[in-house]
């Protein structure tokens, strides 16, 4: 069954630094893997996906993911972080067999200081 | 373009009562999803249709629970009656490719 398990709950960054979610997943088949964002009171935005293309992903707000199969992760980075990027982070999976569920992973909140 | 339209966006109301929440999806999405939203389980779906087809319902929590979509443009979730763990935010969802999800702005609901 597919599942994907976020590395940490809560993440915290300065300003300007890079910022790295962990992604790992659990699928029997080639997986479709996105990130959404969710700022406060708001509802999630795909950030960006994988649908067994390029390995790189490239998303909206500087936001790059890659997909290593080798790994079974699909961790989330942007070079500079910027006090607007912070939100909560949702790593998911799409559920195969012409299903078109998506498996959620727990968030990361992320933080980032002046 | 209009985004996920959800209504209300906060509701209040004591235990017993029936509470129904509102969504239009994205013009011409075929796929529709709601989403509860809670501290201590996360995001969980509650139920998906296609087509105005409900396809799983098998997160719906109990019989209290209830969707329907009745036509291609309006979705409705019915909790009859509501009990204080109904409390959470419950998100609408459409998609027109199977794969991109577009979130409606939820629903708080508390339930007193």
């Amino acid at each position: 069954a597919q599942s994907v398990t976020q590395l940490g709950s809560h993440v915290s960054v300065s300003e300007g630094a890079l910022v790295l979610l962990r992604c790992n997943y659990s699928s029997s088949v080639p997986p479709y893997l996105f990130w959404y964002v969710q700022y406060p009171n708001q509802g999630l935005q795909l950030l960006l996906k994988y649908t067994s293309a390029a390995t790189l992903v490239k998303g909206i707000n500087g936001f790059e993911a890659e997909f290593k199969k080798s790994e079974t992760s699909f961790h989330l980075t942007k070079p500079s972080a910027h006090m607007s990027d912070a939100a909560e982070y949702f790593c998911a999976v799409l559920l195969g067999g012409g299903y078109n569920k998506l498996i959620f992973g727990a968030g990361t909140r992320l933080a980032v200081h002046p | 373009d209009a985004g996920v339209i959800q209504s209300p966006r906060h509701e209040v109301t004591e235990m017993g009562q029936e509470v129904t929440l509102r969504c239009k999806p994205i013009s011409g999405h075929n796929s529709l999803f709601w989403y509860r939203q809670t501290m201590m389980r996360g995001l969980e779906l509650l139920i998906y249709f296609n087509n105005n087809v409900p396809i799983d319902d098998s997160g719906m929590p109990e019989d209290r629970f209830s969707a329907k979509m009745p036509n291609a443009s309006f979705s409705t979730l019915k909790i009859q009656p509501s009990e204080p763990r109904d409390s959470a935010v419950y998100f609408c969802a459409s998609s027109s490719s199977g794969l991109d999800q577009f979130f409606g702005p939820g629903t708080r609901l508390t339930v007193l």
